[in-house]
């Protein structure tokens, strides 16, 4: 069974405006999410984080936004430039399970000039 | 640059033999974990370790597949006897645990693994 799903495999959006990466989870366990950017050949880069006592965190043009009750959360990018395209993807842990993460199958934004 | 590092970075090999890849983490870190990704899809967890105690071990990871960490530091895994279903990008990634109970991991560029 898939614990984190990514539901939209791909985004299109005009550069400038805002892009909004959706991620849902099963697994109540989980307390600790991230966000992660990747390009082909390449590993996953590390973006943006929240642990479950938070329900927004930000760092520059990206925010993360948790909804507990609908263990539901998404990525806004503020502006949207160029250079974010590529293949984001949610992942979550769990402080009891050693912290392993459980990615979603990943969207792939692609930002138009 | 001081981020993890993964050799080879690509491997081709014909099916039923063995292969082994290194991955060194960053340095302060006591966390190192393997995750495998098959096209289309997100990375899968394999195993990790803390310092050089292999902690858990995912169901994906069969008897072929073994990984260590003698010394706290590098790590390699090994598949024995590869099968076509083994061909992914293996990704490892580092985090330092502390006394919070959360840690980020971090992880390098990958090895592509090519079984004909």
């Amino acid at each position: 069974d898939q614990q984190v799903k990514q539901n939209s495999p791909s985004l299109s959006v005009q550069e400038g405006r805002i892009s909004i990466l959706n991620c849902d989870y099963t697994n109540s366990m989980f307390d600790y999410f991230l966000w992660y950017k990747k390009y082909p050949a390449e590993g996953p880069t590390f973006l943006i984080s929240i642990s479950s006592i938070k329900d927004k965190n930000e760092d520059g043009r990206f925010t993360v936004f948790l909804n507990k009750s609908a263990k539901h959360l998404s990525l806004h990018i503020v502006p949207s430039q160029p250079g974010d395209s590529a293949v984001y993807f949610c992942a979550a842990s769990a402080n009891n399970a050693g912290n392993m993460l459980t990615f979603g199958g990943g969207t792939r934004l692609m930002v138009k000039p | 640059d001081t981020g993890v590092s993964q050799n080879p970075r690509h491997k081709i090999t014909k099916r039923g033999q063995n292969v082994t890849f290194r991955c060194d983490p960053i340095s302060e870190h006591n966390r190192l974990y393997w995750y495998r990704q098959t096209l289309g899809q997100g990375p899968e967890f394999l195993t990790y370790f803390q310092n050089e105690a292999q902690l858990e071990k995912s169901r994906l990871l069969s008897d072929r597949f073994s990984a260590e960490r003698p010394k706290g530091s590098f790590s390699t895994l090994e598949i024995q006897r590869t099968e076509q279903g083994d061909s992914a990008m293996y990704l490892c990634a580092s985090s330092f645990r502390g006394t919070t109970s959360t840690d980020t991991q971090y992880f390098g560029p990958g090895t592509r693994l090519t079984v004909l």
